[in-house]
């Protein structure tokens, strides 16, 4: 039980344009998900936390205009790195919550060339 | 500033032995901890959750929690080679934390090598 997904698990995109990243929990519902990103060999870095039916909550420093969520039910949340740029270039990982426990997605490299 | 500490390591420990991760964290009120073990490349995997003092032991794997002095641990016994990965502690605070309810707050990991 507890199986989160992220589609896709790779992307690799030119400059300037838009991706969409999907994270689904499978076989629970998810009151509230999480996004994060992580740079190679670095920590997990919060960037917003998303409930379902309300504006998400991003970390400071993250652009909100930039990385676009939307929570659209108990099982999905999407984010879209908008014009994306080689510095956006990361490994993009959702976790979905229930009951206070975080169970993570496989994760999403996105490669900016 | 809530924080959550551990020792980057790398901690090496020879197969079979008794791994031992440690973990402290700042803020007194916290309930709710975690670990996540975290393959190279891959995403956090959870291992264990505790919430009360004392022990809670699953397969080879032992969470420790002790308020009184904010520490958890974690035991792996019999450690294999498929045990290297970084492992994540993770607390949940009494109250948000400037976000959305749970919130964790994670030290930035312990790498185990586990060498045949």
């Amino acid at each position: 039980g507890a199986v989160v997904s992220q589609h896709p698990s790779r992307v690799i995109c030119k400059s300037g344009t838009s991706v969409k990243i999907e994270c689904r929990s499978l076989d629970f519902q998810a009151t509230t998900m999480f996004w994060y990103r992580q740079f190679p060999k670095k920590s997990l870095m919060l960037m917003a936390t998303s409930n379902e039916g309300s504006k998400a909550t991003y970390e400071q420093g993250v652009e909100k205009d930039k990385f676009l969520i939307n929570h659209a039910s108990l099982t999905l949340s999407t984010l879209t790195v908008t014009s994306a740029h080689p510095e956006d270039s990361s490994f993009y990982i959702c976790s979905a919550s229930v009951q206070e426990t975080q169970y993570f997605g496989p994760g999403t490299r996105l490669l900016v060339l | 500033q809530k924080e959550v500490e551990q020792n980057s390591g790398p901690l090496s420990v020879p197969e079979g032995a008794i791994a031992s991760l440690n973990c402290t964290y700042s803020d007194r009120g916290s309930q709710s901890f975690f670990w996540y073990r975290q393959y190279s490349g891959k995403s956090p995997e959870l291992i264990m959750s505790i919430y009360s003092n004392g022990d809670k032991e699953d397969g080879r794997f032992t969470a420790q929690l002790n308020k009184a002095s904010q520490y958890v641990s974690l035991l792996i016994r019999d450690s294999q080679p498929s045990d290297s990965a970084t492992y994540l502690c993770a607390v949940i605070g009494p109250f948000n934390y400037g976000g959305s309810q749970g919130n964790l707050i994670f030290g930035k990991g312990t790498k185990l090598s586990v060498k045949p």
